[in-house]
């Protein structure tokens, strides 16, 4: 069974700022993609950024970045030059090939002025 | 031109009533899919839908069911609505093959039970 796990379920980093959002992953797919979703006071679910499995190099989304560490099954979310627009849930996912996402608990971000 | 949109976005009911809340896509994607998130923020999928197959998970209830009329819509049925129902849930649809097999999500729509 594919699990993820968010183990902060808050943070908050100065305006800015830089801030590693933590996610690890249980899976027995060999092919499987992860996401990152944010979702604003909006509700609106929206996504951040994609890694392919297969793909060893890290993904980059302009201020975005992921630390994908695929033995370790570990997969981070850094945001560089935070704003204050940066804050919300962010979600953790993956997908395996029957397109089934499992979502991590998510972690509230707070961004200080 | 909302690529996913949901009727209505607030929803407030009383216990034991039948409700529906309506979903249409606009990406021509053959996959649509209904997510629950509860008070804890926390998302877990309840059905995924394709012109083949109707996937639901097991933990879903029987008073509810997706109901597709054509492949752009796939709405969602609550019958005898319970306290525990109060939720934001979320239509999302994706086209399985693609590069990414992104997932684009609805606006969610705020179920209250009284």
């Amino acid at each position: 069974a594919q699990t993820v796990t968010q183990s902060q379920p808050e943070m908050s980093v100065q305006e800015a700022e830089t801030v590693t959002l933590s996610c690890t992953y249980d899976t027995s797919e060999s092919d499987y993609y992860l996401f990152w979703y944010k979702q604003p006071p909006s509700r609106q679910m929206i996504l951040v950024i994609r890694q392919e499995a297969y793909k060893q190099q890290n993904a980059t989304e302009n201020r975005f970045s992921v630390n994908f560490q695929k033995a370790a099954k570990s997969f981070s979310l850094k945001i560089s030059d935070s704003q204050l627009g940066d804050a919300a849930m962010y979600f953790c996912a993956t997908m395996n090939r029957d397109d089934k996402i499992i979502f991590g608990k998510g972690t509230r971000l707070h961004i200080l002025p | 031109d909302t690529a996913v949109s949901q009727t209505p976005k607030y929803l407030v009911t009383q216990m034991g009533n039948d409700k529906s809340i309506k979903c249409e896509q606009n990406l021509g994607h053959d996959t649509m899919y209904w997510y629950k998130q509860d008070s804890k923020k926390f998302l877990k999928i309840m059905f995924s839908y394709n012109n083949k197959e109707l996937i639901i998970n097991e933990t879903v209830p029987n008073r509810f069911s997706p109901k597709s009329p054509d492949k752009a819509h796939l709405n969602l049925h609550i019958n005898s609505l319970e306290l525990g129902d109060s939720a934001v849930y979320f239509c999302a649809s994706s086209h399985p093959g693609s590069s990414y097999n992104e997932q684009f999500f609805g606006p969610g729509t705020r179920l209250t039970v009284l």
